[in-house]
């Protein structure tokens, strides 16, 4: 069956470690995208990637960094000078054909389980 | 940055009764998604409204989009426990050309149910 997978789905870290979240979609989809979740949040925009070899900042990027190196996978990591990395973390990957799509059904995000990550 | 304000933060219903959840935006917006995720769980899709007063029905949720393009609900007839879960709207950025690749997503609504 076509999904993302993330892993793990459980990490504790302890300050100053950089972790590094795993995320591999076989939907042969063109766009990723990472998320991040906070208590009573919403979804809030880490990176983006369009394309194989692009990604884009979202709203909240200090801190982390991504690599788009295949098609299939998006790995995130959560360097030491993220603030507050503890959080649940989604991985989600679209179609990716942006542009004017009003009449389309583009862009419908599909999401992995998800990563917790608990900073000790 | 836009925002979509979505209420209320929680609501907690009795089994049969209805529920709804509204998502408002300052600016016209081009589309606009919705998603549920339930308890430890992750978003699923519902449905994408596009047009000026669309409305879609899935069972008992309905779906509404505003004549402005501002505002959109989500309203759900006789809950079930299998409703439970936080329910969210998404829109793209202005000026965006309608493209979804930075969703603004809402801080989402809580449905508990009482059986």
């Amino acid at each position: 069956d076509g999904g993302i997978t993330q892993s793990p789905k459980y990490l504790f870290r302890k300050e100053g470690q950089n972790v590094t979240l795993s995320c591999e979609q076989n939907l042969n989809h063109d766009a990723m995208y990472w998320y991040r979740q906070d208590p009573g949040q919403g979804l809030r925009l880490i990176y983006y990637s369009q394309i194989v070899n692009d990604f884009q900042k979202g709203d909240i990027a200090e801190g982390y960094s991504v690599s788009r190196e295949k098609k299939e996978s998006f790995p995130l990591t959560v360097t030491s000078a993220q603030k507050n990395p503890t959080a649940f973390y989604l991985c989600a990957s679209s179609t990716g054909q942006g542009g004017y799509m009003e009449y389309s059904g583009a862009n419908v995000l599909t999401f992995g389980a998800g990563s917790r990550l608990t900073v000790l | 940055g836009q925002q979509v304000m979505q209420i209320p933060q929680y609501q907690h219903v009795q089994e049969g009764e209805d529920f709804t959840t509204y998502c408002n935006s300052s600016t016209t917006l081009s589309n606009i998604q919705w998603y549920k995720q339930r308890p430890g769980g992750h978003p699923v899709f519902l449905i994408q409204l596009v047009k000026s007063g669309e409305v879609k029905k899935q069972k008992r949720l309905t779906f509404q989009f505003g004549e402005a393009k501002k505002n959109s609900s989500l309203h759900i007839t006789a809950t079930q426990t299998t409703d439970v879960g936080t329910y969210f709207c998404a829109a793209p950025p202005r000026n965006s050309g309608g493209s979804n690749y930075k969703l603004t997503f809402g801080k989402g609504t809580l449905l508990t149910v009482n059986p």
